[in-house]
C-alpha cells in the first residue's frame, strides 16, 4: 500500500464548476499536509498547506480529517489555468521529509 | 531572489556512461532533496541533505547512484553505469527547517536524464 494514495484522474471538469478531489495517507504521524501543484513539464510547487480546522484561499479550500487520515482538496469555480495534476504531500514525521501522492490530474474544459 | 538552478536541463547519455547531475539551492536553505519522477508518475525520494548531518540515502535505488553536497550548498547527484530505466526527470528540491514555511519545498526546473 502506498504511504500517500490519490486517485490519478484524469478529472474533465467544466469551466467555472467545483471539483473536489481526496487523498489518504498512512503514516498516523504526519503532522503537516500539503496540497502542491504541478504544471505539465514543470516543477511542483507549493499551492497551500492544510490546517486541522480546514482553510480557504480565495477559491481553493483544504480540510484534514486525522481520524481518517484522509485529505481534501475543493476548488470552486474553476479556471482553465486551474488545469495541472495536484500533489498531496504529508510530513514523513521524524524530519522534513514529505512523501509524496503521485498526483491527480485535473483537466478543465472551456 | 534566484531560486534553485539545475544543470544540464538536459542530458542524452549512452547506455554504460557515467552522468553528474548538478543543483544550486537557494541561498542560505540548509536542507535540500533529490527526487526523480518517470513520465507520468509522482516523486520518487532519493536523497536528503540537512545541514552537517548524515544525509539519508535511503531513497536511492541502487549503488550506482551517488550524491554529496560541497560546503552544505551545492549538491551533485552521480549515476555511475546509467541503464535505459535511469531515463526520467531528476529534480531537486531546497527547504529552509529554521524558519517561516520549514516544510515548503523550493523545486529547480529539473534535468531531463535519456539513456539510449
Amino acid at each position: 500500500r502506498k504511504e500517500v494514495e490519490q486517485d490519478p484522474g484524469p478529472f474533465n471538469v467544466p469551466e467555472g464548476a467545483t471539483v473536489a478531489f481526496n487523498c489518504t495517507y498512512s503514516n498516523s504521524a504526519s503532522q503537516s499536509f500539503f496540497w502542491y501543484r504541478q504544471d505539465c513539464r514543470k516543477e511542483p510547487k507549493l499551492l497551500m498547506s492544510v490546517y486541522s480546522s480546514g482553510n480557504e484561499d480565495g477559491r481553493f479550500t483544504a480540510q484534514l480529517n486525522r481520524a481518517s487520515q484522509y485529505i481534501s482538496l475543493l476548488i470552486r469555480d474553476s479556471k482553465l489555468s486551474d488545469s495541472a495534476t495536484y500533489l498531496c504531500v504529508v510530513s514523513r514525521g521524524s524530519n522534513y521529509q514529505l512523501i509524496w501522492g503521485a498526483g491527480t490530474k485535473l483537466i478543465i474544459k472551456p | 531572489g534566484a531560486g534553485v538552478s539545475q544543470s544540464p536541463s538536459n542530458k542524452v547519455t549512452e547506455k554504460g556512461k557515467d552522468v553528474e547531475l548538478r543543483c544550486d539551492p537557494i541561498s542560505g536553505h540548509t536542507a535540500l532533496y533529490w527526487y526523480r519522477q518517470s513520465l507520468g508518475q509522482g516523486l520518487e525520494f532519493l536523497i536528503y541533505f540537512q545541514g552537517n548531518s548524515a544525509p539519508d540515502k535511503s531513497g536511492l535505488p541502487s549503488d550506482r547512484f551517488s550524491a554529496e553536497r560541497t560546503g552544505g550548498s551545492v549538491s551533485t547527484l552521480t549515476i555511475q553505469r546509467t541503464q535505459q530505466e535511469d531515463s526520467a526527470v531528476y529534480l531537486c528540491a531546497s527547504s529552509n527547517p529554521g524558519q517561516g514555511s520549514p516544510y515548503e519545498q523550493y523545486f529547480g526546473p529539473g534535468t531531463r536524464l535519456t539513456v539510449t
